[in-house]
């Protein structure tokens, strides 16, 4: 059971350079989110979709945009990057109902030049 | 927007002391959870607590829900080398379907 998969585990990326973090879930969850992770601020919501064909903006949205592909695939895109942006991404699952765990992959370390 | 603070950002302690972290908001939450995280890796659900003034343990750890569900803590007893790792608390809106973490702490436990 994979659980929650990211592609890739690492990447470098030059300023205003594009690419996109892909994300799939076999658990069947309906819920599905990423985050950014930054040195002493914890974890930060950019989009999530809380059901297959609705995404909505969290904490940090800019310069991001999401695509939910079916109920399996949560794509993160950056069209334009930029050193701010330089972080390690997490993709996490949940059922959706009150009080359910999220389930995270192992994360994307990215780095912008 | 809800906000969760967490403290201490670090603990470095020695194998056998007990610590205790805390999650403190002026929010209400319909639940709160505990993650551990350890590098390179995503964060692992430790606990949900749910009522307010609910208290579960974890074998060494011991979880608390304020009773008026605005603040949690992580009590570790005689904590070991495998206690080290970031522990992040994350509460849940009335809604359900996102939470918002706190910005963890490090702990480190010396043997």
């Amino acid at each position: 059971n994979a659980g929650v998969t990211q592609t890739p585990k690492f990447q470098v990326l030059k300023t205003g350079q594009s690419m996109t973090l892909q994300c799939a879930q076999d658990m069947n969850h309906n819920s599905m989110y990423w985050y950014r992770q930054d040195p002493g601020m914890g974890l930060r919501l950019i989009y999530y979709s809380a059901s297959e064909g609705t995404t909505d903006k969290g904490e940090v949205p800019n310069g991001y945009n999401v695509s939910r592909l079916n109920k399996r695939e949560f794509s993160l895109r950056l069209e334009s990057a930029a050193p701010s942006q330089t972080s390690v991404y997490f993709c996490a699952s949940m059922r959706g109902y009150l009080g359910s765990p999220l389930h995270f992959g192992n994360g994307t370390r990215l780095t912008v030049t | 927007t809800q906000l969760l603070e967490q403290s201490p950002q670090f603990l470095s302690i020695q194998e056998g002391e007990n610590l205790t972290v805390y999650c403190n908001s002026s929010s209400v939450f319909s639940s709160l959870q505990w993650y551990r995280q350890e590098p390179g890796e995503g964060p692992v659900l430790l606990v949900t607590v749910v009522t307010g003034g609910e208290v579960k343990k974890l074998k060494r750890l011991t979880f608390q829900f304020g009773d008026a569900r605005k603040d949690s803590s992580l009590h570790i007893t005689a904590a070991q080398p495998g206690d080290t790792g970031l522990y992040l608390c994350a509460g849940e809106g009335e809604y359900g379907n996102k939470l918002v973490f706190g910005a963890g702490t490090i702990l480190r436990v010396k043997s």
